[in-house]
């Protein structure tokens, strides 16, 4: 039982590199989302998606990109990277299902350094 | 837009003590859930308590119970006999019972325990 699933853990990039941060969840959630955690601060959300082929913005989504192709899938892309990205990055996923709301399920997040 | 905050950048507490963690939110929503979550240093967001706002009574999980005033808008954790295993980052955060299931996170507490 998988759950959340990110890639990398662990990832340096150059001011102005672009990359994608992966993640994948095995739960048949509707619910996906990004969240951004900076140096002893809570979370802040950039993207979430309701379901394939649905994103919307959060509260901090400048630089950022998302797509939702697949209910499984909801990658972060970073264009352009800057310093004021140098972050640990959580995605998470939940659901309503019956009438219940799920918990919120969370990787095991992705630490990016920009240098 | 609602907020969580926490006052509390850091608490320390002795080894089968008890501490209470505080948080205060703003909402203008009557249905909604309120989360303690626990960071350990593997970074793993774990979810330690949850409360629905409709509900009166407090909510419990062995050594975790909360203080949920609803009035005033307050949400204290407290753990008794603490352990070396508590130490950790507590996070309060706040979700509508409404649309996406966005999680609003506070700043955190860094919980200490001396032995």
């Amino acid at each position: 039982n998988a759950g959340v699933t990110q890639t990398p853990k662990f990832r340096i990039l150059k001011i102005g590199q672009s990359m994608t941060l992966q993640c994948a969840q095995d739960m048949n959630h509707n619910y996906m989302y990004w969240y951004r955690q900076d140096p002893g601060m809570g979370l802040k959300l950039i993207y979430y998606s309701v379901g394939a082929g649905i994103t919307d913005k959060g509260e901090v989504p400048n630089g950022y990109n998302v797509s939702r192709s697949t209910t499984e899938d909801f990658p972060l892309r970073l264009e352009l990277a800057a310093p004021s990205q140098t972050s640990v990055y959580f995605c998470a996923s939940s659901s309503w299902t019956g009438g219940m709301n799920t918990e919120a399920f969370f990787g095991q997040g992705t630490r990016l350094t920009v240098v | 837009a609602q907020t969580v905050t926490q006052s509390q950048p850091e608490m320390s507490v002795q080894e089968a003590e008890t501490v209470t963690l505080s948080c205060t939110y703003d909402t203008s929503e009557s249905d909604y859930y309120l989360f303690w979550y626990k960071q350990p240093p593997s970074r793993q967001m774990i979810l330690v308590i949850r409360q629905e706002a409709y509900k009166q009574q407090n909510a419990t999980e062995n050594r975790f119970s909360v203080n949920f005033q609803k009035a005033a808008k307050s949400f204290s954790l407290k753990i008794s006999d603490s352990q070396l295993g508590d130490a950790a980052m507590y996070f309060c955060a706040y979700r509508s019972a409404q649309g996406a299931q966005k999680l609003v996170f506070g700043q955190g507490t860094r919980l200490t325990i001396n032995p």
